[in-house]
């Protein structure tokens, strides 16, 4: 009952915006995304709770839509730092345990 | 101000052998979670453990694995009598978590090999 990222994979060129989604079968108390690049520890990007908050950090943000139980990840004018893969954590019900489970994953190559 | 600790970082077992991973968590943080990665997969959760107590097991195969999180000293996965298919990087993160979700702090990772 992992939550579904799409896409898997993403190429882009520097400059170029791209959307990674996060969907839950289950009801959604809030969202986490994390970016690990190859061979590193993943580190922590922002946290989203349930009532279509919005957050940013530079050019990264996030959307949360508590009615689709779904997050979106947008990245704008891509940076070559921005490669790695995108993993949402997510956590049901009332929240409070702390405890992620965490999507498959997306990729996301930057080339110059 | 240190980070979340694991070790090693690279461990070689054969078959039956005992594998022990080491977490410290980040100084003040009283929860931890072990997640498993393998090779180009996402991050499955195996135990949630706060000091002296395990919250949440439900990822933690039902043989051969253990965990703990003493009051001193840092927490331990245990692989006992590992096989090729335990091969897979374990990572170690930890919360403050005074209540609702917070953020999750992370260590390198311990990425065990079995011959």
């Amino acid at each position: 009952q992992q939550p579904v990222q799409s896409p898997q994979a993403v190429i882009l060129r520097e400059g170029e915006d791209a959307v990674i989604n996060c969907s839950s079968s289950k009801a959604l108390y809030s969202v986490h995304w994390y970016r690990q690049k190859h061979g590193e520890a993943p580190v922590f990007l922002m946290i989203l709770l349930k009532g279509g908050e919005q957050k940013g950090h530079e050019k990264i943000s996030a959307s949360f839509n508590e009615k689709k139980q779904q997050s979106s990840l947008y990245l704008t004018a891509s940076q070559l730092s921005y490669s790695g893969t995108y993993f949402c954590g997510t956590e049901w019900g009332s929240g409070n345990t702390g405890k992620l489970i965490f999507g498959q994953g997306t990729t996301l190559q930057v080339k110059p | 101000n240190a980070g979340v600790m694991q070790n090693p970082r690279h461990l070689v077992r054969r078959r039956g052998q005992e594998a022990r991973l080491r977490c410290s968590p980040v100084k003040g943080h009283s929860h931890v979670y072990w997640y498993r990665q393998l090779p180009e997969e996402g991050l499955k959760f195996m135990v949630y453990l706060q000091k002296e107590n395990i919250i949440d097991e439900s990822g933690m195969p039902k043989e051969r694995f253990s965990a703990e999180f003493p009051k001193e000293g840092p927490s331990i996965l245990r692989i006992q009598q590992v096989v090729r298919g335990d091969s897979a990087a374990y990572f170690c993160a930890s919360s403050r978590q005074v209540q609702g979700p917070g953020e999750l702090f992370f260590g390198e990772g311990s990425r065990l090999t079995v011959l």
